[in-house]
């Protein structure tokens, strides 16, 4: 059984351009959640979707948008990067929305911006 | 909104020692909270957790306890071994919110062999 994969793993981006990272959440989970993680700090919440909804949005710029499509699977949109959008994006997927069964980490999509 | 703080930032221990990493919250609503492991490189694995109706929770050589009067919970790692050496994170949340967890700022532990 495949875990939550992520694409791709890594990715250099250009200040000012947009960048689409990509989660496929474990099979029967319906909500995906986004994180980003600044090198040496916690995993910070950017959002949660789940039945293709928002379901949940941290403090970050309108740069940063979501989806998530009928089979579940997330896209993470970030236009008009900045250098301090460079971390490791992580994706988490649960069975639903308001409990953390099963709540279960990507490997990430490490962001470099230059 | 909820915050966590996390210490100590590092954490050097002997093999075979105890380790603990404590963590306060604000939040008083908050009744979930999630201990995770980062190795180098790899995605947090969760290693523990304990509802806001337990007070202690134990899976071998790894406990947590948690004080909801005073708001803070911490993980207890006994007879630590060199791979249990990684970066620990703590976090909350209100499980009825949705799954936005809080995480706090982490913890380097090494275990000297």
């Amino acid at each position: 059984d495949a875990g939550v994969t992520q694409s791709p793993t890594h990715l250099i981006k250009t200040r000012g351009q947009h960048v689409t990272l990509r989660c496929s959440p474990i099979s029967g989970h319906k909500s995906v959640s986004w994180y980003q993680q600044v090198l040496g700090q916690g995993p910070q919440f950017i959002f949660q979707y789940y039945e293709k909804e928002e379901r949940g949005r941290g403090n970050f710029p309108d740069r940063f948008s979501a989806r998530q499509f009928p089979n579940y699977s997330s896209e993470l949109n970030v236009n008009a990067l900045l250098l301090g959008d460079s971390a490791l994006y992580l994706c988490a997927s649960s069975l639903t929305s308001g409990t953390p069964y099963g709540y279960t980490f990507g490997s990430g999509t490490r962001l470099t911006v230059v | 909104g909820e915050n966590v703080e996390q210490h100590p930032s590092t954490l050097s221990v002997q093999e075979g020692d105890s380790a603990v990493i404590k963590c306060t919250y604000s939040d008083s609503a908050s009744n979930y909270f999630p201990w995770y492991k980062q190795e180098l490189g790899k995605r947090p694995q969760l290693i523990i957790d304990i509802r806001s109706n337990v007070g202690e929770k134990k899976d071998q050589r790894i406990a947590v306890t948690l004080n909801k009067t005073a708001k803070h919970f911490s993980l207890h790692i006994t007879e630590t071994q060199p791979e249990d050496s990684a970066v620990y994170f703590c976090a909350a949340t209100v499980m009825e919110y949705g799954n936005k967890l809080v995480f706090g700022a982490g913890t380097i532990l090494r275990v000297k062999s």
